[in-house]
């Protein structure tokens, strides 16, 4: 079956600019989460959602950051006023329910110039 | 605070060789442990995980690892590796009670043929 999508997959921003970024993930999978990846490092938490309730955003850089699953399935990654800092890719992964495997998707990679 | 470390940041090895990958976690209470791995131009994929039972686990592609649990440590072991084993190998952690997957910096290993 199909995995969990992006996009785009790549993303390049002037600063200040505003992005959005795209999951889908896997069919039925209840929970969704987002992840930070910068170059050279290991990917980090960001949020989590089970349906379309936002359970836990503690992993949020900052108030530019917002995430949204408004019907419990595609969310949306945006990030206002972006910065060099920002630079990273951006991964999703989606589970079954709570506690299930996380599948992950391919990343949008944003490079802010 | 917890953590999971990789000992290893860039590994090279000839085809047939045995491979082991460090790692180690700071966590207290109960937690899971699994190696992803993310080979050339594609997304991150489970190789194994750790939930309770038996601490030889076995996962995908000939690849195990092994819980010791007073040692902190969940190190994976491959007797004889392939140039299609060339990847990022990533050691990840949550408690048995969360969701957010903690993730180590990685290795970079490279299989010569």
């Amino acid at each position: 079956g199909a995995g969990v999508s992006q996009s785009p997959r790549y993303k390049v921003a002037k600063r200040g600019q505003d992005v959005a970024l795209r999951c889908d993930p896997i069919s039925g999978h209840v929970s969704l989460f987002w992840y930070q990846q910068a170059l050279g490092q290991g990917p980090e938490f960001l949020t989590y959602f089970q349906n379309e309730a936002q359970l836990d955003k503690s992993g949020l850089p900052s108030d530019r950051f917002f995430a949204e699953r408004p019907e419990g399935s595609v969310s949306t990654l945006k990030i206002q006023r972006t910065q060099q800092e920002d630079s990273a890719v951006y991964l999703c992964a989606s589970s079954l329910s709570y506690g299930d495997t996380q599948y992950f998707g391919p990343g949008t990679r944003l490079t802010v110039l | 605070a917890q953590s999971v470390s990789q000992h290893n940041h860039h590994v090279i090895l000839s085809e047939a060789a045995s491979l082991e990958l460090g790692c180690n976690y700071s966590y207290g209470g109960t937690v899971n442990l699994f190696w992803y791995v993310q080979y050339p131009g594609q997304h991150l994929q489970l190789l194994l995980k750790y939930f309770s039972g038996d601490p030889l686990v076995k996962g995908i592609k000939g690849f195990e690892a092994e819980f010791i649990k007073s040692k902190f440590s969940f190190n994976l072991r491959k007797p004889s590796v392939q140039w299609s084993d060339t990847a990022e190998y990533f050691c990840v952690a949550n408690s048995n009670s969360g969701y957010a997957l903690n993730f180590g910096k990685g290795t970079s290993l490279l299989v010569t043929p």
